[in-house]
């Protein structure tokens, strides 16, 4: 199975920040990574897929990068409505893994 | 407008069979490339993949889950379900369904519903 490791787990930030949330895959997974944001109480919801695409409807402020095992979420400008916690997936091969989870507090 | 919900028994014993169904809306799973796939989450902690089922009726399951799991789904009903067999403790956790988009040969969760909750109690 591919280990997703993310980090931090928990991430204490400003309004008006830029937040960087890291994930390192246990081997290549060829950007088939996505990124979910999950608000307290309720489901998880796409942000990003193939580690760089924005999900229609997603705010720009909202960007994935990274390749080969390294893979980041950058969130530019915090809003307090970003309060969450974000979520990486690998689907280059099953089983199908998720990160343990970022959690996002402001600060 | 894409829409999931799922549905279950809620609480259940131990040693018994779950059975969730998932009914949803806006697309269809005889539509090429379509797929949908179950997820859970016990309270407070991560999520764990547990399979998907596919337009063509292709089916792929979490080995960690070895041979519990069963997907389906009825095309005609726009549902998919997934049944545990011989559930513990352990299996209690909030159940999501997803439909999973595809883009050339990768795919991902696209929309998710709210999930169910399930409680394996004695």
């Amino acid at each position: 199975d591919i280990r997703m490791t993310q980090s931090p787990a928990s991430l204490s930030a400003s309004l008006g920040e830029t937040v960087n949330i890291e994930c390192l895959a246990s081997e290549d997974i060829y950007s088939d990574l996505a990124w979910y944001q999950q608000k307290p109480g309720k489901s998880p919801q796409l942000l990003i897929y193939n580690a760089n695409s924005l999900q229609n409807g997603v705010p720009s402020r909202f960007s994935g990068s990274g390749s080969g095992t390294q893979y980041s979420l950058k969130i530019n400008s915090l809003q307090s409505e970003d309060v969450a916690t974000y979520f990486c997936q690998q689907y280059n091969n099953y089983p199908w893994t998720f990160g343990g989870g970022t959690k996002l507090e402001l600060k | 407008q894409v829409t999931l919900k799922e549905s279950g028994p809620g609480i259940l014993q131990p040693s018994q069979t779950l059975s969730l169904t998932c009914t949803f809306s806006g697309f269809s799973l005889s539509t090429y490339g379509m797929g949908v796939g179950w997820i859970r989450q016990p309270s407070g902690k991560g999520l764990e993949w547990l399979a998907n089922i596919w337009w063509d009726d292709d089916k792929y399951y979490n080995p960690s889950l070895k041979n519990r799991l069963t997907i389906s789904k009825d095309t005609s009903n726009n549902q998919a379900f997934l049944k545990i067999t011989n559930v513990d403790t352990a299996d209690t956790a909030t159940y999501y369904c997803a439909r999973i988009d595809t883009m050339g040969i990768t795919s991902w969760f696209a929309y998710w519903g709210q999930g169910t909750l399930v409680t394996v109690s004695s």
